[in-house]
């Protein structure tokens, strides 16, 4: 069974700190990675998609993406209040059209 | 206007009644699936379709019987409705497969609370 696991916090940030957020995946052979962000009661959204190894930046969002380790990570710079939310890690699962989601981590920034 | 919207939004009900979600996105995109988010926010992957024919169907009770009209609407139908179906349930769309075109867009879900 294909799995993604996230810690799922809470991670409490200060405001304009750094936050950095870890998922790992099992499947070796994944190509595909996603982060969602969802906020209370609302839908998933999607914020970041990274295909290669290495960096990945947007903004104040950095995805990373180690193969070799099997992780990915988000890190949002300069974080703000508006970020707390739930952040999703999603993986390409084995068939086609389907991802494999991981629990998700709570994050809360701090004021 | 609304990308991917699904009604109900927030859907009461009491155990055993035979309720209907519906769904409709103008994206123009050709793949729709359902989604179950439990209290823990696990999302997990119920039923997918592509343009009309179903591609994927997870292990789920066969009280839930996904129809897709057209390409544009998937539909979701629960027979004898259970406490433990006591869900969100998101309806999703992607322009042929997601992990390469980058992902879903959501609806913004039903809230189904089940007495």
């Amino acid at each position: 069974q294909k799995e993604v696991e996230q810690n799922s916090g809470p991670l409490s940030v200060p405001e304009g700190a750094i936050a950095s957020l870890n998922c790992t995946y099992s499947d070796r052979g994944s190509q595909s990675f996603f982060w969602y962000r969802q906020y209370s009661g609302k839908s998933p959204e999607l914020i970041m998609s990274i295909y290669s190894n290495g960096d990945k930046e947007d903004g104040r969002f950095t995805a990373q993406l180690n193969k070799a380790s099997q992780y990915v990570s988000l890190l949002i710079r300069d974080s703000q209040p508006s970020d707390s939310a739930t952040y999703l890690c999603a993986v390409k699962g084995d068939s086609n059209y389907q991802l494999i989601w991981g629990a998700g981590t709570k994050l809360i920034i701090k004021p | 206007d609304t990308a991917v919207s699904q009604t109900p939004k927030y859907l009461v009900t009491q155990m055993g009644n035979d309720k209907s979600i519906k769904c409709e996105q103008n994206l123009g995109h050709d793949t729709m699936y359902w989604y179950k988010q439990d209290s823990k926010k696990f999302l997990k992957i119920m039923f997918s379709y592509n343009n009309k024919e179903l591609i994927i169907n997870e292990t789920v009770p066969n009280r839930f019987s996904p129809k897709s009209p057209d390409k544009a609407h998937l539909n979701l139908h629960i027979n004898s409705l259970e406490l433990g179906d006591s869900a969100v349930y998101f309806c999703a769309s992607s322009q042929a497969q997601p992990e390469i075109t980058g992902g879903y867009t959501f609806g913004s879900g039903t809230r189904l609370t089940v007495v």
